[in-house]
């Protein structure tokens, strides 16, 4: 079975400074498709990048990229010019290459942004 | 923009009660899940559907049901419910298609006395 590990509960930056979130899985499969979702407090979940296994290119959307190393299993998220409105729980995620197949989440990691 | 709702925010039970939480998209999405998230446990699965009257079990389907008879609408049901099943309950849907982004609900927040 997959499993995806954040080591980091909780971490904290300085506003407009950057920050890496860890993950990092086990999967036996070659094809598959990662995510990291933010959870702001009290409000919805909602997805903040993705990443398909064989693009060897490293996802970015704006502010937001990732470092993916396929063959180290690692999947971390990279946050640039940090906002007060980035503070939020972060999920990183992994499905398999079936369109039935569910999420399978990390832990999650508590983000504090310091103004 | 894709809608996921969830009947309440917020809801209080009693030990023993039979407890519906109800979910519904608008976004015709095949698959939907349900999971439950505790503080230091992350979103583990309860269950999922890919179809209508199909149901699948997650990681953690003891104490729980579900149903789905329309395509928009899962529900989670709690037969009896306990206070070890006080918890937040995400509801969640997606395309079949693999790489298509999940949509969440706002969950309920459920405490069981």
């Amino acid at each position: 079975a997959q499993t995806v590990t954040q080591s980091q509960p909780e971490m904290s930056v300085q506003e407009a400074e950057t920050v890496t979130l860890s993950c990092t899985y086990d999967t036996s499969e070659s094809d598959y498709y990662l995510f990291w979702y933010k959870q702001p407090p009290s409000r919805q979940m909602i997805l903040v990048i993705r990443q398909e296994a064989y693009k060897q290119q490293n996802a970015t959307e704006n502010r937001f990229s990732v470092n993916f190393q396929k063959a180290a299993k690692s999947f971390s998220l990279k946050i640039s010019d940090s906002q007060l409105g980035d503070a939020a729980m972060y999920f990183c995620a992994y499905r398999g290459n079936s369109g039935n197949t569910p999420l399978v989440f990390g832990k999650g990691t508590r983000l504090s942004v310091i103004a | 923009d894709v809608k996921v709702t969830q009947s309440s925010r917020y809801l209080v039970k009693r030990t023993g009660e039979k407890v519906f939480l109800e979910c519904v998209q608008d976004m015709d999405h095949e698959n939907m899940f349900w999971y439950r998230q505790d503080p230091g446990l992350g979103l583990r699965l309860i269950y999922f559907s890919y179809d209508v009257k199909m149901k699948e079990k997650g990681d953690i389907p003891e104490g729980y049901s579900v149903s789905r008879e329309k395509k928009e609408r899962f529900s989670l049901i709690l037969e009896s419910a306990s206070t070890n099943q006080t918890s937040m309950y995400l509801c969640a849907s997606r395309a079949h298609i693999v790489f298509y982004e999940q949509y969440f609900g706002p969950g309920t927040r459920l405490t069981v006395t």
